[in-house]
């Protein structure tokens, strides 16, 4: 079965801390992305990767960084989280830009 | 880039009853998903349909790529069908993008 498992449900981090939000497939699959959903904005693209050690920004990449140093990772980085922050982070992957898409369950990402 | 919109925005159903929702994409496209998020926020696949019907138990989907929409049905609504129902289709400036329709929210009453 399809899997994408991302490291945390929720996480309450303080205003200024380095935050690290991991996401890891089961399934091959090159791509991998990662968005947050936030009321009455939608869904909407932060970073993703292609291959490894390749990312390519999204529509809201600042403030983020990425990781993908192993095929089946792809790492969410907030340098110094912030308020704005708090969001719900959604991760994917995909076996290439066509394909199927299959999400984590979320991580609930509290700032305070 | 590609607009998608998704109809009705808000839908309350009795238990037992049959819907259809709409997403609408402003231009052509070679994939559509389907989506589920739960209450918990997990997005669960649905279908992957760039056109014609598919069926999975109680929910049917058909895409007409040619006139640019996509309908989900829901059939016989339990309480657990409830959440928020999102098509997706990939972004004509470049493949790995996706953008999302803005949403079906669906609350099924017992």
């Amino acid at each position: 079965d399809v899997k994408v498992t991302q490291s945390s449900r929720y996480l309450v981090k303080r205003t200024g801390e380095k935050v690290f939000l991991e996401c890891v497939q089961d399934m091959d699959h090159e791509n991998m992305f990662w968005y947050r959903q936030d009321p009455g904005l939608g869904l909407r693209l932060i970073y993703f990767s292609y291959d490894v050690k390749m990312k390519e920004k999204g529509d809201i990449p600042e403030g983020y960084s990425v990781s993908r140093e192993k095929k089946e990772r792809f790492s969410l980085i907030l340098e110094s989280a912030s308020t704005n922050q708090t969001s719900m982070y959604l991760c994917a992957s995909s076996l290439d830009g066509l394909d199927e898409a299959f999400f984590g369950q979320g991580t609930r990402l509290t700032v305070v | 880039g590609i607009q998608v919109e998704q109809s009705p925005p808000d839908l309350i159903l009795q238990e037992g009853a049959n819907s259809t929702l709409r997403c609408n994409f402003s231009d052509s496209v070679n994939n559509l998903q389907w989506f589920h998020q739960n209450p918990w926020g997990q997005l669960i696949n649905l279908f992957y349909i760039p056109s014609g019907t598919k069926q999975n138990g109680r929910l049917s989907a058909t895409t007409v790529a040619t006139e640019r929409y996509s309908l989900l049905y829901i059939s016989s609504s339990q309480t657990t069908d409830s959440g928020v129902y999102f098509c997706a289709v990939p972004n004509s400036g470049g493949y790995q993008k996706v953008t999302f329709g803005t949403g079906t929210k669906l609350q099924v009453i017992p």
